[in-house]
């Protein structure tokens, strides 16, 4: 059974930039939530995709925007990036409300 | 609007003591509490998870309890050791999202 993958691992971008993240769920799981962890923080839910729609969403501006695709994996992509924007970004798959399973994050530096 | 709650924000304590991590939250309508590790830079480790029907869980050292009525749940790692510094999360369901405390930093001296 294949965990949840994450990439890039790093990425530094400049404000104003758009930047895309990358998930893939774990094997047999259709659901994919997104969380922004700033650092001494803990994760802030962004918003979660259930078989390729936007299942809720969270405290976040529209320029953070998502996709998931028929396979399940996922994307999260940020515009004119801010510097507050620099954090971990955390991808957690599931079985629908079933526990979530956490992938390695990226890592988002902001200049 | 679910607010979670750990106190302390840090610990350091000698090898062999047992460590007792606290976590709070608002919102007692929960489906269930998960606790996860995170280690520098790095991911969340699922720990322990304990549904809202339940009263505890337990995982070798590690022993988590939940009273959903008082909005608290304790996390115990017995014999601690230094292998067991980290970062503790405490996180709780509601609907479709968790909702994370913002930590307790472990350090277990050698």
């Amino acid at each position: 059974e294949t965990g949840v993958t994450q990439s890039p691992t790093h990425l530094i971008k400049t404000r104003g930039q758009q930047v895309t993240l990358r998930c893939s769920s774990q094997s047999g799981h259709n659901t994919v939530s997104w969380y922004q962890q700033a650092l001494g923080q803990g994760p802030q839910f962004i918003f979660q995709y259930y078989r390729e729609e936007e299942n809720g969403r969270g405290n976040f501006p529209p320029r953070f925007s998502g996709l998931q695709f028929p396979n399940y994996s996922s994307e999260l992509n940020v515009n004119a990036l801010e510097l507050d924007d620099s954090a971990l970004y955390l991808c957690a798959s599931s079985l629908f409300e079933d526990t979530q399973y956490f992938g390695p994050g990226t890592r988002l530096t902001v200049l | 609007k679910q607010e979670v709650t750990q106190i302390p924000a840090a610990l350091s304590v000698p090898e062999g003591e047992n460590l007792v991590l606290n976590c709070s939250f608002t919102d007692s309508a929960i489906y269930n509490l998960q606790w996860f590790r995170q280690d520098p830079g790095k991911g969340l480790t699922s720990l322990l998870l304990i549904q809202s029907s339940q009263r505890e869980q337990t995982s070798g050292r590690l022993n988590a309890s939940l009273d959903k009525s008082s909005g608290r749940s304790t996390l115990y790692i017995a014999a601690s050791q230094p292998g067991d510094s980290a970062t503790y999360l405490c996180a709780v369901r509601n609907d479709y999202k968790l909702s994370f405390g913002a930590g307790t930093t472990v350090t277990v001296r050698a």
